[in-house]
């Protein structure tokens, strides 16, 4: 089992750009989640994806969007980049019906650089 | 709104002594207490999950209690190991919020040799 996977682990961008990021749950698990960590602090979640739909959001702008395909992976997708948007960006993934009694699983994330 | 704090922001100890990390919450209404591990640039690594009707948690040297009247829970990590260097977050999901977990700060551990 590869765990949650994630591509690429590093990105360099400029302002205003769009970018995508991409995310493979544990084998097993319905359900993503993205969170931003900026450098020296605890992670914020983005929002959550379950069944191909929004579930959950958090306090990001609509710059930030995201998508689950069938097979349960998902992409991230943050549109005229900001300076402040220079973060790790991490994904979790777990199983929806025993979502809280269990961990989530993260991935190494991917480390963005808006210049 | 659920508001994770841990102190202190950053530790530094020989190796050998015991350490002690808090986390504390201000919303007592969670599912679990989650601890993470996180070494420099990488992801998180779950180090215990403690549920809402629980104490305590136990995994070789590393102790996790919960205590929700105070809405406080505290690490222990005994005998600490320079490979314990690293940064230790702790988060909770809130009832109302699936398993969106609110992340503390985290706490900045370096052991010495």
């Amino acid at each position: 089992d590869a765990g949650v996977t994630q591509s690429p682990t590093h990105l360099i961008k400029t302002r205003g750009q769009q970018v995508t990021l991409r995310c493979s749950p544990k084998s097993g698990h319905d359900t993503v989640s993205w969170y931003q960590q900026a450098l020296g602090q605890g992670p914020q979640f983005i929002f959550q994806y379950y069944e191909e739909e929004e579930r959950q959001r958090g306090n990001f702008p609509d710059r930030f969007s995201g998508h689950q395909f069938p097979n349960y992976s998902s992409e991230l997708n943050v549109n005229a980049l900001l300076l402040g948007d220079s973060a790790l960006y991490l994904c979790a993934s777990s199983y929806i019906l025993s979502s809280n009694q269990e961990t989530q699983y993260f991935g190494p994330g991917t480390r963005l650089l808006v210049l | 709104k659920q508001e994770v704090t841990q102190i202190p922001a950053a530790l530094s100890v020989p190796e050998g002594e015991n350490l002690v990390l808090n986390c504390s919450f201000t919303d007592s209404a969670i599912y679990n207490l989650q601890w993470f591990r996180q070494d420099p640039g990488k992801g998180l690594t779950s180090l215990l999950l403690i549920q809402s009707s629980q104490r305590e948690q136990t995994s070789g040297r590393l102790n996790a209690s919960l205590d929700k009247s105070s809405g406080r829970s505290t690490l222990y990590i005994a005998a600490s190991q320079p490979g314990d260097s690293a940064t230790y977050l702790c988060a909770g999901p809130h009832l109302t919020a699936g398993n969106k977990l609110t992340f503390g700060g985290g706490t900045r551990v370096l052991v010495k040799p």
